[in-house]
């Protein structure tokens, strides 16, 4: 079965400083990966996803992530944080097959990022 | 732009009144899920339609039920409320294509209390 974790149900920085959100999964098949950010009240965005192609994969506003298969990781990093990062963080793996519940997505809890100016 | 679109944003209900979330879709994406999320928690998926044939989380209450009249809309029965089903509703969208690899596409979600 799969299964994620996400160290630290939350996580402060200072503006301007390193973000480091980790991931790390389950899966007896290849998976497919995804970080989602959720602000308040609204539904979750996509940042980023790993779909067996470049391991190192860029998503939306400076985030990106690196699939490390012997780490079964998938930690999100941005250089430098913006006050506008502050919201909740998923990440989530499916299996790489498609179609019925293998395109379900199963979900981490979540980490809160929380931004200090 | 293509989108999922969810109304209302904002639903209130009493202790045992039935209520009905709708989400539409523009995007003509074969799969769509009801996710449950309640306040610091992950989406819990309630079930899903895959084209017309519907799936049932095992663990997904009776009184919760879906209505997919076609590929656009789907919607959420909440039979009889209770304060416990208080929570944010999420739809999602989804094809199966490889390029797309099981992304889902959320909508803005529905916000429910029950009073």
């Amino acid at each position: 079965a799969q299964s994620v974790t996400q160290l630290g149900s939350h996580v402060s920085v200072s503006e301007g400083a390193l973000v480091l959100l980790r991931c790390n999964y389950s899966s007896s098949v290849p998976p497919y990966l995804f970080w989602y950010v959720q602000y308040p009240n609204q539904g979750l965005q996509l940042l980023l996803k790993y779909t067996s192609a470049a391991t190192l994969v860029k998503g939306i506003n400076g985030f990106e992530a690196e699939f490390k298969k012997s780490e079964t990781s998938f930690h999100l990093t941005k250089p430098s944080a913006h006050m506008s990062d502050a919201a909740e963080y998923f990440c989530a793996v499916s299996e790489g097959g498609y179609g019925g519940s293998q395109g379900n997505l199963i979900f981490g809890k979540g980490t809160k990022l929380s931004v200090k100016p | 732009d293509a989108m999922v679109i969810q109304n209302p944003r904002y639903q209130v209900t009493q202790f045992g009144k039935p209520v009905t979330l709708s989400c539409s879709q523009t995007l003509n994406h074969n799969v769509m899920y009801w996710y449950q999320q309640k306040s610091s928690q992950a989406p819990k998926l309630l079930f899903h339609y895959y084209d017309k044939d519907f799936n049932n989380e095992a663990d997904t209450p009776d009184n919760f039920q879906s209505r997919r009249p076609n590929t656009s809309f789907c919607f959420l029965d909440i039979r009889s409320p209770g304060l416990g089903d208080a929570a944010m509703y999420l739809c999602a969208t989804s094809i199966t294509s490889p390029l797309l690899g099981n992304e889902q596409f959320f909508g803005p979600g529905t916000r429910l209390t029950v009073l």
